[in-house]
């Protein structure tokens, strides 16, 4: 079965610095993963994706997430972090199952930006 | 229209209460999503409808009841709620059974059972 696991309950960055927030997955098949953020009391956001090809992947609001299949990993960086950027931040990866692909949460990064 | 909309954004019920929750996309997209999410947790699914049909139900008590009147639209129906099925509800669709373009998620129903 698929899983995801992000080492980092919380994280505090300073503004204007960069940002890396780790994720590894378990799945027996090519993955499907993804990065969402999710504000307080909102839904999530997709900030990017990755199937196949370049395994450097850039998505919204200046994140990008790099692909590692040796490493079994697809952390999420930026290079600047903004004080806006403050959210819960989700990996996930797709599996498919009973004929539909479906969505597998890691437990979450929760980031903090000082002033 | 690339947004999935949940109503009402907040619901406060009695446990005796019967209430529904409204999702509606208007993407084309053919499969739709309920999610659960408590604080400071991940997102727990919890019903996949697939053109329309139910695929998953992720053994889920029967106090929640889901329909998909038209593939534009998912409810959820609840009755006899408990306290602990307190919870963010969150709705999603993505586009048939793939998973290309992810899932679009709606800003769910903050759900409170007194």
């Amino acid at each position: 079965a698929q899983s995801v696991t992000q080492p980092d309950i919380h994280i505090t960055v300073s503004e204007g610095a960069s940002l890396e927030l780790r994720c590894n997955y378990s799945y027996g098949a090519t993955p499907y993963l993804f990065w969402y953020v999710q504000s307080p009391g909102q839904g999530l956001q997709l900030l990017l994706k990755y199937f196949s090809g370049d395994t450097l992947v850039q998505g919204i609001k200046g994140f990008e997430a790099e692909f590692k299949r040796s490493q079994s990993s697809f952390n999420l960086r930026k290079p600047s972090v903004h004080w806006s950027d403050a959210a819960e931040y989700f990996c996930a990866v797709g599996a498919l199952r009973a004929g539909s692909y479906q969505l597998t949460f890691g437990k979450g990064t929760k980031l903090s930006v000082i002033p | 229209d690339t947004e999935v909309t949940q109503t009402p954004k907040h619901l406060v019920m009695g446990m005796t209460n019967k209430k529904s929750l409204k999702c509606e996309q208007h993407m084309g997209h053919r499969a739709m999503y309920w999610y659960k999410q408590k604080a400071k947790k991940p997102p727990e699914l919890m019903f996949v409808y697939s053109y329309e049909k139910l695929s998953i139900n992720e053994s889920v008590p029967s106090r929640f009841s889901p329909e998909c009147p038209n593939s534009s639209l998912l409810n959820l129906h609840l009755h006899a709620l408990q306290p602990e099925d307190s919870a963010l509800y969150l709705c999603a669709s993505s586009q048939g059974r793939g998973i290309r373009h992810g899932y679009t998620f709606g800003s769910g129903t903050r759900l409170t059972v007194v």
